[in-house]
């Protein structure tokens, strides 16, 4: 059974960094890309950044700022978030692919980002 | 920037049949996923490229796509179907984009 845990999420100030893990399990990790999507309160998924074999993507409105990455050997995907604004508090859910970066297949639990003064 | 635009909200009797259309440029060559949000839990996928359908998903549930606009059917939708469902494509570049999503209510 395939499992995704999310965990560091918590409240961080504007400016501020937090990093995300994903612990994946029930699948061969290194056969997928993975990605991020968000979800701001109330309002609709958003794209954030995936990561394969190959280079990252990103969403323009992260990029620069968002590095994602991960490590095969212990089953995990990051995020790490820096200079953090307020539009980017959202729960954020960590995906595993169909195979390709860009097909979202079984979705995480979230965890929840607040970037507040 | 890209859109996928869908219906903010469709109302269907149990039973009967409802259709969710999602409309993008790019649809004629990219696939489309849909994914299923009920409140308070993480999306579900219920059709992948275009038209399939993942292990689990009831038979009800189907896709498809022609031109510019896919379409999530639910035939004989069911109370347990009442969500918000999602659409979710690539623009022509290859970069992942939502559609704004529509609430489906079964009453």
């Amino acid at each position: 059974e395939v499992q995704l845990v999310e965990s560091g999420g918590g409240l961080v100030q504007p400016g501020g960094s937090l990093r995300l893990s994903c612990a994946a399990s029930g699948f061969t990790f290194t056969s997928y890309a993975m990605s991020w999507v968000r979800q701001a309160p109330g309002k609709g998924l958003e794209w954030v950044s995936a990561l394969g074999g190959g280079s990252p993507h990103y969403a323009e409105s992260v990029k620069g700022r968002f590095t994602i990455s991960r490590d095969n050997s212990k089953n995990t995907l990051y995020l790490q978030m820096n200079s953090l604004r307020v539009e980017d508090t959202a729960v954020y859910y960590c995906v595993k692919t169909l195979g390709g970066y860009d097909s979202l297949d079984y979705w995480g639990q979230g965890t929840l980002v607040t970037v507040s003064s | 920037s890209y859109e996928l635009t869908q219906p903010p909200s469709v109302s269907v009797s149990p039973g009967q049949t409802a259709r969710i259309t999602c409309s993008g440029d790019a649809l004629p060559k990219k696939y489309a996923y849909w994914y299923q949000q009920k409140s308070g839990l993480a999306p579900v996928l219920v059709i992948y490229e275009d038209s399939n359908r993942p292990s689990g998903i009831p038979e009800r549930f189907s896709g498809s796509s022609s031109g510019t606009m896919a379409t999530l059917t639910i035939s004989g939708a069911q109370f347990e179907d009442e969500a918000d469902y999602y659409c979710y494509s690539t623009d022509i570049n290859g970069s992942p984009w939502f559609g704004g999503g529509t609430k489906l209510t079964v009453l």
